[in-house]
């Protein structure tokens, strides 16, 4: 079955400085990648998406790119803030399955500190 | 243009009572998943609805939980007889229906349940 594997966190960083958060996906199609972000106590918000090879999905200063040849959807970002610790979760949607349904990895939380 | 809604928010039982959770899809979205995400875990699929049928219920436990989408009013997952293992946030997100955007998902704030 599909499967998303993501870095094991936490992830600790200092204000300014760079962030790569890893993510490697199975799926039985070709899905539809995306990374979600969700604050403490409160529900996940799309960040970005890419569905289709090559792709670069970008929003707030994050960005990722589907690389189908080595499965992967790694988030990055230059120069992280304070307001960015939350946790990452990276996610894929295989409509050839039969559904949208959202597979997810375990999440990567992340901390900023000044 | 109001986002998921979801409520209660927080929501305390009893073993063995019964849990009702309602969800409201953003306005226009005719599809909705519900996922639940367990302590330190990232969030699993339970359902897919549309309004009026169930598409894809695979990841739903066999006992104790349904879940539906009337014609009118909110998605209901609805757990009985309620245990520890319960506890957990269940998030429902929705979708709208044309075919382009039909597989990017908007989530709500969550409820958690607490199974004392």
């Amino acid at each position: 079955g599909d499967s998303v594997t993501q870095m094991e966190g936490p992830v600790t960083l200092s204000e300014e400085a760079f962030l790569t958060i890893n993510c490697t996906y199975t799926a039985t199609g070709y899905p539809s990648l995306f990374w979600y972000v969700q604050y403490p106590g409160e529900g996940l918000q799309l960040l970005l998406k890419a569905t289709k090879a090559d792709d670069k999905g970008s929003n707030k200063g994050f960005e990722a790119t589907y690389r189908k040849e080595t499965t992967s959807f790694h988030l990055e970002k230059g120069s992280v803030q304070v307001s960015d610790s939350a946790v990452y979760f990276c996610a894929l949607s295989d409509s050839g399955a039969g559904s949208y349904q959202l597979t997810f990895g375990k999440g990567t939380k992340l901390s900023v500190i000044p | 243009n109001a986002g998921v809604m979801q409520n209660p928010r927080h929501l305390v039982r009893r073993r063995g009572q019964e849990a009702r959770l309602r969800c409201s899809p953003m306005k226009g979205h005719s599809h909705v998943y519900w996922y639940r995400q367990l302590p330190e875990e990232g969030l699993k699929f339970m359902v897919y609805l549309q309004k009026e049928n169930i598409i894809d219920e695979s990841g739903m436990p066999k006992e104790r939980f349904s879940a539906e989408f009337p014609k009118e009013g909110p998605s209901i997952l609805r757990i009985q007889q309620v245990v520890r293992g319960d506890s957990a946030a269940y998030f429902c997100a929705s979708s709208p229906p044309e075919e382009t955007y039909k597989e990017t998902q908007y989530f709500g704030p969550g409820t958690r349940l607490l199974v004392l």
